[in-house]
């Protein structure tokens, strides 16, 4: 089992709704998650990062960790054709560990 | 913003040749890694650094060896490339905490 589970999807959303991205992870992973975004052909770009239980907001986006459950979340607020893209959940630990990623489509 | 620079950025090469992959950035990061991605798969982590001197292998077996001799320099060298070799290779530096990716060498060995 990985350290960090992600469900691969695709996960697809209408336009102007709210994407939900889970992630669960196991007790060797440090408690710093950090969400990538990854364009097809392109490298991964940090978007969020969250380090203490609870909610943190930037804009459209917000990650919530539940150390309790394990798992870390991140919400799309408003989708946009844009946000389409795989993304990726690290659980930051001495040797960084990320998720499968999920792919995620917003359509018009 | 961040600043970390792969060379090559396309290289079509033969079985058997050997070739070095760049990495370099400029943010004065101890951390520094390597990754592996096939299209529309997963990151898989080949080498990393935390230092000077200082190179572990990842968690994906690789023919590849990599060096750290400047900070910020981590160079990965395949001796003998092989189609098995295939893929996308991506750079990776980090300070505290979050990674900042290179634009990937995309590799293909014929």
């Amino acid at each position: 089992q990985k350290e960090v589970e992600q469900n691969s999807g695709p996960l697809s959303v209408p336009e102007g709704a709210i994407a939900s991205l889970n992630c669960t992870y196991s007790d060797r992973v440090s408690q710093s998650f950090f969400w990538y975004r990854q364009y097809s052909g392109k490298s991964p770009e940090l978007i969020m990062s969250i380090y203490s239980n609870g909610d943190k907001e930037d804009g459209r986006f917000t990650a919530q960790l539940n150390k309790a459950s394990q798992y870390v979340s991140l919400l799309i607020r408003d989708s946009q054709p844009s946000d389409s893209a795989t993304y990726l959940c690290e659980g930051g630990s001495y040797i960084p560990t990320f998720g499968r990623g999920t792919s995620l489509i917003v359509h018009p | 913003e961040a600043d970390i620079y792969q060379t090559p950025r396309y290289l079509v090469i033969g079985t058997g040749k050997k070739i070095t992959l760049e990495c370099s950035q400029t943010m004065g990061h101890d951390k520094m890694y390597w990754y592996q991605q096939d299209p529309g798969m997963e990151l898989h982590l080949i080498h990393y650094s935390y230092g000077v001197n200082s190179t572990e292998k990842g968690d994906l077996s690789s023919e590849s060896t990599v060096s750290r001799i400047r900070t910020e320099h981590f160079p990965l060298t395949l001796e003998s490339a092989r189609p098995s070799h295939t893929s996308q290779y991506l750079c990776a530096s980090s300070g505290v905490y979050e990674q900042y990716f290179g634009p990937g060498t995309r590799l293909t060995v014929t």
